[in-house]
């Protein structure tokens, strides 16, 4: 039964770049959550996808922005990346976006130069 | 305002020794759900336990237990009989019916288990 896969492990960028992170969910889940998790410090939720629907977000600006496929497997976006993007992107995933658990993938470790 | 509190930054036990991590939350929802999760270095976050708010039932798990009181809004994490694979950092979770189930996470505790 494979978990939630995430890539790139990891990614160095620069100051106005764009970057694309990739999730695939566990198993039967249809449900994917992105959290960023700074440097010592516990994820914060940026957004959840479900029916390919962005259905609740974080406080987290327009440069970041996401899609769900098909097969229920997502992608995260940042435009014109800035120093404090730099963080480890956690992709989770569930089954239905109530309150059931979130498994969480490696994460994705971007660093922004 | 911090709707899930770890006042505990870092913890070192030594082996054997038994350790409770603290997590407060606060919500006005009526339906919420509480988690546990493990961070060990390789980063990936370990589901550990989950109880929605219509349980106070303590609940043990091998060398883990998990007490939930609603009275003091309290979830907290003991470790019993330490060993050295327990260190990591562990992080409690609150989510609210009212807000769409998102996850609002602590700061978490890290937790070093001295052999």
């Amino acid at each position: 039964d494979a978990g939630v896969t995430q890539s790139p492990t990891h990614l160095i960028k620069t100051r106005g770049q764009q970057v694309t992170l990739r999730c695939s969910p566990k198993s039967g889940h249809d449900t994917v959550s992105w959290y960023q998790q700074a440097l010592g410090q516990g994820p914060q939720f940026i957004f959840q996808y479900y029916e390919e629907e962005e259905r609740q977000r974080g406080n987290f600006p327009d440069r970041f922005s996401g899609h769900q496929f098909p097969n229920y497997s997502s992608e995260l976006n940042v435009n014109a990346l800035l120093l404090g993007d730099s963080a480890l992107y956690l992709c989770a995933s569930s089954f239905l976006p109530g309150g059931d658990t979130q498994y969480f993938g490696p994460g994705t470790r971007l660093t922004v130069l | 305002a911090q709707k899930v509190t770890q006042a505990q930054t870092e913890i070192s036990v030594v082996e054997k020794e038994d350790v409770t991590l603290d997590c407060v939350y606060e919500t006005r929802d009526t339906t919420y759900y509480l988690f546990w999760y493990k961070q060990p270095p390789s980063g990936e976050l370990v589901f550990l336990i989950r109880r929605n708010s219509f349980d106070e039932q303590n609940e043990i798990s091998g060398r883990y237990s998990w007490n939930f009181q609603k009275s003091t809004s309290s979830f907290n994490f003991t470790i019993t009989a330490s060993q050295v694979v327990d260190s990591a950092v562990y992080f409690c979770a609150l989510s609210e019916a009212d807000t769409g189930n998102q996850f609002y996470f602590g700061t978490g505790t890290s937790l070093t288990v001295i052999p």
